[in-house]
């Protein structure tokens, strides 16, 4: 069964303090990884899609990178607005239309 | 991306009712889905709408309960039905270009079930 579990559950981090959430799936062929950042109140939003192990992408502090087993989202430098839950979720080779979502990660940046 | 927007953005309905929920893009797309995220938990997908025939539900979900309409190729809704409390959960449609391809989500509808 496909399965993504993240962690930590949450993370305070002060301002300007580099740190790495972690994304560990297992899919039945990989077809995609997908990354989201959720707000508060908010539906999520998209950040990347990783599609193939050693595959990297970058978006401002932002950081995706992907091995055969998980995916970590690094945060260089954060500032107070990166505060939201990071949610990971993967698409396999079988349902290649069903998004599988983590619980998420719940980050507090603090200034 | 798309412009996703829903209607209501949240509801308080009694126990024993209905309630439907609208998803509008502003442009056509070929997937739109609808999730439940309920609290402290995941998004768990609850069906795929498909346009033109009846809609592709996950396990756990059925269509006397989570009935789906998608009358054409940029609006779907999604009725919750003879409500309890344990549906007491943000609903949120998401769409996609093509089956493989990243989707985006609307800013979900929170309802409460006294």
């Amino acid at each position: 069964e496909d399965q993504v579990t993240q962690s930590p559950e949450a993370l305070r981090l002060q301002e300007g303090e580099s740190s790495s959430l972690n994304c560990s799936y297992t899919v039945s062929g990989l077809r995609g990884l997908f990354w989201y950042r959720q707000d508060p109140g908010k539906g999520p939003e998209f950040l990347f899609t990783l599609y193939s192990a050693g595959e990297e992408k970058e978006k401002e502090r932002l950081k995706a990178t992907l091995t055969k087993k998980e995916s970590f989202l690094h945060i260089t430098a954060p500032k107070p607005e990166d505060s939201a839950t990071y949610l990971c979720a993967v698409q396999g080779s079988y349902n290649t239309d069903k998004l599988i979502f983590g619980t998420g990660t719940r980050l507090q940046v603090f200034p | 991306s798309a412009v996703i927007s829903q209607k209501p953005s949240r509801d308080i309905c009694q126990r024993g009712t209905s309630l439907t929920i609208q998803c509008q893009v502003d442009s056509q797309v070929t997937m739109m889905f609808w999730y439940r995220q309920q609290p402290g938990q995941s998004l768990t997908l609850i069906a795929t709408a498909n346009q033109g025939s009846e809609a592709t539900y996950e396990s756990g979900f059925v269509i006397d309960k989570f009935p789906i309409s998608r009358p054409n190729l940029t609006f779907s809704t999604l009725t919750v039905s003879n409500l309890s409390p344990e549906d007491s959960s943000i609903y949120l449609c998401s769409v996609a270009r093509g089956p493989e391809d990243e989707q985006f989500f609307g800013p979900g509808t929170r309802l409460t079930v006294l």
